[in-house]
């Protein structure tokens, strides 16, 4: 089955420490996407890249950091500099980057507490 | 940039009855419109899509929304909706050409009653 794969599902984060949250996809899209959602707020977005070794901000990218090495594999780093990190994330990936009209596909995403 | 408003937060209705739930956007040019839904412990997934010709489009589970340009809407209706249908429903927009970059609205909060 064809999809995009979140890890973890819950992550704890201690004050002052890095975290990675991994998105995968076997899908063979183009364009991935980094979200985030809150309470009230709706989904934001981070970060995206419309092909490999290439991505750019989204709207609330300050205290976050990502790569896009491999085609298939997108990691989302929340670093300490990202004062608000609680929240679920939802990676979304997409065909055919340069065309506005394809539909995004998300993963389960990944909650981040702070300890 | 884009921007898209959801009016209603919390809506609570009774099993057969009809839905409505507004979303307006603002962008002054053409735009792509999405309705997503999120159902307890699901992800995100797609309930219908708007790029052009027929405003009126159908989507899945008797779902189907209207364009209206003038009045820069995209409202979601359902005839008679089931208990099934609680979940957590997302407008989305995204300027023709902009590759897939998605504006969401905050999302409405369905909840269907036995």
């Amino acid at each position: 089955d064809g999809g995009i794969t979140q890890s973890p599902k819950y992550l704890f984060r201690k004050e002052g420490q890095n975290v990675t949250l991994s998105c995968e996809q076997n899908l063979n899209h183009d364009a991935m996407y980094w979200y985030r959602q809150d309470p009230g707020q709706g989904l934001r977005l981070i970060y995206y890249s419309q092909i490999v070794n290439d991505f750019q901000k989204g709207d609330i990218a300050e205290g976050y950091s990502v790569s896009r090495e491999k085609k298939e594999s997108f990691p989302l780093t929340v670093t300490s500099a990202q004062k608000n990190p609680t929240a679920f994330y939802l990676c979304a990936s997409s065909g055919l980057s340069d065309s506005s009209n394809q539909p995004q596909h998300f993963g389960d995403g990944t909650r981040l507490s702070i300890l | 940039a884009q921007s898209v408003s959801q009016h209603n937060h919390h809506v609570i209705l009774s099993e057969a009855a009809s839905l409505e739930l507004g979303c307006n956007y603002s962008y002054g040019g053409t735009v792509n419109l999405f309705w997503y839904v999120q159902y307890p412990g699901q992800h995100l997934q797609l309930l219908l899509k708007y790029f052009s010709g027929d405003p009126l489009v159908k989507g899945i589970k008797g779902f189907e929304a209207e364009f209206i340009k003038s009045k820069f809407s995209f409202n979601l209706r359902k005839p008679s909706v089931q208990w099934s249908d609680t979940a957590e429903y997302f407008c989305a927009v995204n300027p023709t050409g902009t590759a897939s970059k998605l504006t969401f609205g905050t999302g409405t909060r369905l909840q269907v009653t036995l």
